[in-house]
């Protein structure tokens, strides 16, 4: 079984400038996928960022970057040059293969402001 | 490529009733997921089925759930009898098999008073 925490239940952050959210979660799997999503207001759940855990290298996105490590179980989003589209519940979540389907684990969320 | 498409948007119920939730999938997505979100517990995996079987519902939280899955293109979430405590957001996924993301509907929103 996975488990996931996302330690900030809020942030807060100026537009224009960078914010970075954690994530740290515990698997047995080698082999997964994390997933960042996005849910704003709307309540439609939007993916934002993938990453495979076997590569070394970061995923980006434009604004959006992880900074993944794998040894320390750790799985960060950065969103740089804040907007305020940006504002909504941000879910962490580790995805390992079952054999028949894949399964994803969300964590408790961080609900992210933005202002002015 | 209509997306996921979940049915009702909100539905309110009394308690006792029985409540249906439908989910059309996208085609060519072969797993489909059931999930359940509210402000006490977050995101929950209520079940899971893969080529329209169902795989693990050991997240159902009582028999009053029951999930179906007859074709590809069609699932439901039954609620028999319903409960003031299952009020909460029910989303419906659609992904494939092997590590890939989950595309998610706009979810109903069920309100049982």
């Amino acid at each position: 079984a996975q488990t996931v925490t996302q330690s900030q239940p809020e942030m807060s952050v100026q537009e224009a400038e960078t914010v970075t959210l954690s994530c740290t979660y515990d698997t047995s799997e080698s082999d997964y996928y994390l997933f960042w999503y996005k849910q704003p207001p709307s309540r439609q759940m939007i993916l934002v960022i993938r990453q495979e855990a076997y590569k070394q290298q970061n995923a980006t996105e434009n604004r959006f970057s992880v900074n993944f490590q794998k040894a320390a179980k750790s799985f960060s989003l950065k969103i740089s040059d804040s907007q305020l589209g940006d504002a909504a519940m941000y879910f962490c979540a580790p995805t390992y293969y079952t054999g028949t389907a894949s399964k994803l684990t969300f964590g408790t969320g961080t609900r992210l402001q933005v202002t002015l | 490529d209509a997306g996921v498409i979940q049915s009702p948007r909100h539905e309110v119920t009394e308690m006792g009733q029985e409540v249906t939730l439908r989910c059309k999938p996208i085609s060519g997505h072969n797993s489909l997921f059931w999930y359940r979100q509210t402000m006490m517990r977050g995101l929950e995996l209520l079940i899971y089925f893969n080529n329209n079987v169902p795989i693990d519902d050991s997240g159902m939280p009582e028999d009053r759930f029951s999930a179906k899955m007859p074709n590809a293109s069609f699932s439901t979430l039954k609620i028999q009898p319903s409960e003031p405590r299952d009020s909460a957001v029910y989303f419906c996924a659609h992904g494939r098999a092997e590590n890939t993301e989950a595309f998610f509907g706009q979810g109903t929103r069920l309100t049982v008073v």
